[in-house]
């Protein structure tokens, strides 16, 4: 079985440059999550979506950050401009439904740098 | 403000001995855990779980231990294996909302 897929595992750019990171979800999972891992604070939760419905946005930095997901099997986080502050791994994960007390599953992270 | 704490940000155990890795959270209307396992490269990887009505779970070589009173879980490991090397999260739901996750215990399992 396919697990949930990012991309690019790794993504070196120049300040002030738009960021695309990208998702495909485990097929039929209904909840999307994307996370920021960073020494100090752990796994940050971003934002989720629900039936591709975001639901909770307010981890989410700054307006320079946003999330879309067009249809079920697939999820975008943009940054736009970037800064160096924003390196960092970001993962995304995806669970059969959010709020049931279902594990979520994760891919294997993007690894930014901004320089 | 961190709800979930792990405050052993490293920890080394000879290889058959058991490995302890401890989780406190401050908030109680917390009411399932989990822990995951991340190796290097590679996204976390769910390990095991208990609800709040439970006080422990075991499946195989993991124990999760939760203290309610305390707000407090612990993940036991017998026997530790190299393999088991690895960073460890604890996560946190309240029912119907978001996962919490602490900062994580990089786990050293000596051969």
């Amino acid at each position: 079985d396919a697990g949930v897929i990012q991309s690019p595992r790794h993504e070196v750019t120049e300040m002030g440059q738009e960021v695309t990171l990208r998702c495909k979800p485990i097929s039929g999972h209904n909840s999307l999550f994307w996370y920021r891992q960073t020494m100090m604070r752990g796994l940050e939760l971003l934002i989720y979506f629900n039936n591709n419905v975001p639901i909770d946005d307010s981890g989410m930095p700054e307006d320079r950050f946003s999330a879309k997901m067009p249809n079920a099997s697939f999820s975008t986080l943009k940054i736009q401009p970037s800064e160096p502050r924003d390196s960092a791994v970001y993962f995304c994960a995806s669970s059969p439904s959010a709020g049931f007390n279902q594990p979520q599953h994760f891919g294997d992270g993007t690894r930014l740098s901004i320089l | 403000d961190q709800q979930v704490k792990q405050n052993s940000p490293s920890l080394s155990v000879q290889e058959g001995r058991i490995s302890i890795l401890n989780c406190d959270y401050t908030n109680s209307m917390f009411d399932y855990f989990l822990w995951y396992k991340k190796y290097p490269a590679e996204g976390p990887t769910f390990l095991i779980s208990i609800s709040s009505i439970k006080d422990k779970n075991e499946d195989g070589r993991f124990t999760v231990f939760l203290n309610k009173s305390a707000k407090h879980l612990s993940l036991h490991i017998v026997p530790s294996q190299p393999g088991d090397s690895a960073v460890y999260f604890c996560a946190a739901n309240p029912t119907g909302n978001q996962f919490y996750f602490g900062t994580g215990t990089s786990l050293t399992v000596i051969p």
